[in-house]
């Protein structure tokens, strides 16, 4: 079946770095994406990884491991803004874009 | 600035009644998608379209239906048959439908079942 698996909720320190993780059992992959979502309002893309390894950009970087059906998100330096919730999807492959949504990490950063 | 709106933010309609939320993106994107998001789960897919005039069921499509007569439209109704109509549904569009198209998102349109 396809499951894709977040931790509920964390907790950081303004400053701080946190990790969070995503792993995911599709029966395809097409690449692997991550979005911030503030409470109400839309998703927003943050990041996409279909190779192994690490991708950078600024303050967020997005890993991913394909054997292991593993991927985290690293927030460094956190603010208050980035208190939010962070969804993990997954592309499976085949004839269409469909994304597989975990149920999102929500993100409590405090002063 | 291109983007996609929803209408409207907030929606409250009786039992039994059908709603009809709204999806316009000026992108140019050929696909669109609804998501239906309730708390402590992940977006679920109700219906997607790839092109005009065409559009397939999602994972939970029952008691909706959609239409694409324009390109940049994707009209979302919620029937009386729909059990548990109360959620936040999300629109989102990509520019194609294979490989890396990430998907954008419109700002939601909360309904409540009253």
């Amino acid at each position: 079946g396809q499951n894709i698996d977040q931790p509920t909720e964390m907790t950081a320190t303004e400053g701080a770095i946190v990790q969070i993780n995503c792993t995911y059992q599709t029966s395809g992959f097409n690449g692997l994406f991550w979005y911030q979502q503030h409470a109400g309002e839309a998703p927003t893309f943050l990041s996409y990884n279909v190779l192994d390894g690490l991708e950078e950009k600024g303050r967020f970087s997005s890993f991913l491991s394909r054997s292991k059906g593993y991927s985290y998100l690293l927030l460094k330096e956190l603010q208050m803004k980035d208190s939010a919730s962070y969804l993990c999807a997954v592309s499976d492959s085949g004839g269409y874009n469909k994304l597989i949504f975990g149920a999102g990490t929500r993100l409590a950063v405090h002063p | 600035d291109g983007g996609i709106t929803q209408s409207p933010k907030y929606l409250f309609r009786k039992e039994g009644q059908n709603v009809t939320l709204s999806c316009e993106q000026n992108l140019n994107h050929d696909a669109m998608y609804w998501y239906r998001q309730d708390p402590g789960q992940g977006l679920r897919l109700i219906y997607y379209s790839q092109i005009v005039n065409d559009f397939q069921k999602g994972d939970i499509a029952e008691g909706y239906s959609v239409s694409r007569e324009k390109k940049e439209s994707f009209p979302l109704t919620v029937t009386s048959a729909q059990k548990n109509p109360t959620a936040f549904y999300l629109c989102a569009s990509s520019i194609g439908f294979q490989g890396r198209n990430e998907q954008f998102f419109g700002p939601g349109t909360r309904l409540t079942v009253l």
